[in-house]
């Protein structure tokens, strides 16, 4: 079964810093693999997504993400956050015809000015 | 830009009563989903649908039901509210499981 996994409830970084959020998926092919951003009280937005490729993606607002087959990740990066990074980050992968979509539990990204 | 709009934004809701959570997406996907966000379990998917006239259960669908009158609308019902159901509720819809989601705001559910 797919299953996604954030190890990291919560991180917390200083502004101006670099970012790696984690993100381990459990799947036997390849899946669909997604980065998705919820800010206070509003829904989740996508970051980025990645199927095949180039294993770096690059997203809005200068946020990438690696894919690792080897290492079955998907990690968010960021070479320098802003206050307004504050959020909670989820990763998410989808694979096969169901069209089900499996999200980590998120991560909260906390950036201290 | 697709718009996913939920109704209503809170609800505040007495135990044994129904409750019906309501999604409208305007742009013609054929996936809509209902997912439930708390602390501690992220997003869980309750129903979702392929299409008008399809629902299909989640990975918790006891206590609720779905019902997909047409592709642009995809209500969520709870016949019988208990507190459990206190929750954050995500309307979301896509074309495809590998396209983006599009997400509505939320609904904040209250079961007292």
């Amino acid at each position: 079964a797919q299953s996604v996994t954030q190890p990291d409830a919560r991180v917390t970084v200083s502004e101006g810093a670099s970012l790696q959020l984690r993100c381990k998926y459990s799947y036997s092919a390849t899946p669909y693999l997604f980065w998705y951003v919820q800010y206070p009280r509003q829904g989740l937005q996508m970051l980025l997504k990645y199927y095949s490729g180039d294993p770096v993606v690059q997203g809005v607002n200068g946020f990438e993400a690696e894919f690792s087959k080897s290492d079955s990740s998907f990690h968010l990066r960021k070479a320098s956050v802003h206050w307004s990074d504050s959020a909670v980050y989820f990763c998410a992968v989808s694979a096969g015809n169901n069209n089900r979509i499996f999200f980590g539990d998120g991560t909260q990204l906390v950036v201290k000015p | 830009e697709a718009a996913v709009t939920q109704s209503p934004r809170n609800k505040v809701a007495v135990t044994g009563g129904k409750v019906t959570l309501s999604c409208n997406q305007t742009n013609n996907h054929n996936n809509m989903y209902w997912y439930r966000q708390d602390t501690g379990h992220g997003l869980r998917l309750i129903h979702y649908s392929y299409g008008a006239g399809s629902t299909e259960k989640g990975d918790i669908p006891d206590g609720y039901k779905a019902s997909r009158p047409s592709q642009e609308n995809f209500s969520l019902i709870l016949e019988l509210a208990t507190p459990s159901q206190t929750s954050v509720y995500f309307c979301a819809s896509g074309q495809s499981s590998g396209n983006t989601l599009y997400f509505g705001e939320g609904s904040r559910l209250i079961v007292v």
